[in-house]
């Protein structure tokens, strides 16, 4: 079964400094997707990224980056000189990688804070 | 915008009642999927329907139902709701005819209040 945990439930952070929120999986599959996914105080849940099983390159966007090391299950998410926008609820989740898309395993998420 | 709509925004019932959750896709898109969102349970994938067709259930109660219609929109339905049946409710869009697997883009969600 697959299964997805983010020990981090809550994180504060003051504005500037940089934040490292960590998400471990499980799975029996040998491809599989991961993502991220934001859900600010609104409540919507918005995507951030999508890393492939094969494709352990780490990536950056702004001022956000993001490593993935399948040797230790870890696909962790760092936002550099966070903001207060930045506060949100963020999740990270997995799923097969097969024809027809599969559903989602998400963690609990970690709840971020921002304070300026 | 992430080009999935759901509606209502807010729905606020009895307990007892029946309501149904409604959710357009994406543009091209032919999987809808279903999750509930609450305090204690978090996230879980309810349902998915491809193509009209049901293609995976998770945690769905027997109480539920969903389908998704010709024109691809899809419907979940809720009866004899509890209390704990409370929550948000999101609809998610992807899979593009042709195209490999893709990402999930979720609507804005349904907050159901049962009273």
């Amino acid at each position: 079964a697959q299964k997805v945990t983010q020990a981090q439930t809550e994180i504060s952070v003051v504005e500037k400094e940089d934040v490292t929120l960590d998400c471990v999986y499980e799975t029996r599959d040998t491809t599989y997707y991961l993502f991220w996914y934001k859900q600010p105080p609104s409540g919507e849940l918005v995507f951030l990224i999508r890393r492939n099983s094969f494709d352990e390159q780490n990536e950056i966007s702004g001022r956000y980056s993001w490593n993935f090391q399948k040797s230790t299950s870890s696909f962790n998410f760092t936002i550099t000189a966070s903001q207060v926008v930045d506060s949100a609820v963020y999740f990270c989740a997995l799923s097969e990688a097969r024809p027809g898309n599969t559903p989602l395993v998400f963690g609990k998420g970690t709840r971020l804070s921002v304070i300026a | 915008d992430s080009g999935v709509t759901q509606t209502p925004k807010h729905l606020i019932t009895a307990t007892g009642q029946r309501v149904t959750l409604r959710c357009s896709p994406r543009s091209g898109d032919l999987s809808v999927y279903w999750y509930q969102q609450s305090l204690d349970q978090g996230l879980q994938f309810l349902i998915q329907y491809y193509n009209g067709e049901e293609r995976a259930k998770g945690n769905i109660l027997e109480r539920f139902s969903a389908q998704q219609f010709p024109d691809l929109h899809s419907e979940l339905n809720l009866s004899s709701l509890e209390l704990g049946d409370s929550a948000l409710y999101f609809c998610a869009s992807s899979q593009r005819r042709g195209l490999p697997p893709d990402t999930q883009y979720f609507g804005p969600g349904t907050r159901l209040t049962v009273l």
